[in-house]
């Protein structure tokens, strides 16, 4: 069974920093494109951005709203996927996805960011 | 504003057939397969569709996918109390060369 936990949320001020993980299992991961994907309270999804895989180049793309702030990382040894946010805005407050594949197959649970002072 | 144009609310009555449109451009649903989620309040989204018109495993075929040109659509057939959730379209955009979202379909079971 294909499993995504998202763990690393939290309470942070503006222009503080966070780092989000997501452990991924039941797949051979390393096979995987991976996104992030975040939606603020009360409203709609919003792509984040994405790592491929190795056969890639482990290459990203980036919304613009997060570009040069945030990073996306993958530990393939580790079956891990890694957000690092930087010059967090209280527009960056939302619950992170993390997701598989191009398709978004497979979602986990979700992590609640808050940036708020 | 979405980048993919939807509906914010649609609705049925049991047993009804309703329709949800995602409209897009050359750049993104013209030139990529489209995929659809369902989103029940409070739980993670769901993949319901994907290239167009593919059910995963476990989708029941009351849900059904098609694309034309720059636009597609999502239809539940049957329409039952279960499916009331947020219906959101998306595609990859290679002008913005990201992944965009619909805004969204609330779609209520009267």
């Amino acid at each position: 069974e294909v499993q995504l936990v998202e763990s690393g949320g939290g309470l942070v001020q503006p222009g503080g920093s966070l780092r989000l993980s997501c452990a991924a299992s039941g797949f051979t991961f390393s096979d995987y494109y991976m996104d992030w994907v975040r939606q603020a309270p009360g409203k709609g999804l919003d792509w984040v951005g994405r790592i491929r895989n190795k056969a890639k180049s482990y290459t990203t793309d980036y919304a613009a709203s997060v570009k040069g702030r945030f990073t996306i990382s993958r530990d393939d040894s580790k079956n891990s996927l890694y957000l690092q946010m930087n010059s967090l805005e209280t527009e960056d407050t939302a619950v992170y996805y993390c997701t598989r594949d191009r398709t978004a197959d497979n979602w986990g649970q979700g992590t609640l960011v808050t940036v708020s002072s | 504003q979405s980048v993919l144009t939807q509906p914010p609310s649609a609705s049925g009555t049991p047993g009804q057939r309703v329709t949800i449109s995602c409209s897009g451009s050359s750049s993104n649903i013209g030139s990529y397969d489209v995929c659809w989620y369902q989103q029940v309040p409070g739980t993670a989204p769901k993949l319901l569709i994907y290239k167009n018109n593919q059910r995963p495993s476990g989708v029941p075929d009351r849900f059904s996918g098609s694309k034309s040109g720059t636009s597609a659509s999502l239809a539940v057939s049957g329409l039952r109390s279960e499916d009331e959730a947020d219906y959101y379209c998306a595609a990859w955009d290679d002008s913005l060369s990201g992944r965009v979202f619909g805004g969204g379909t609330k779609l209520t079971v009267l």
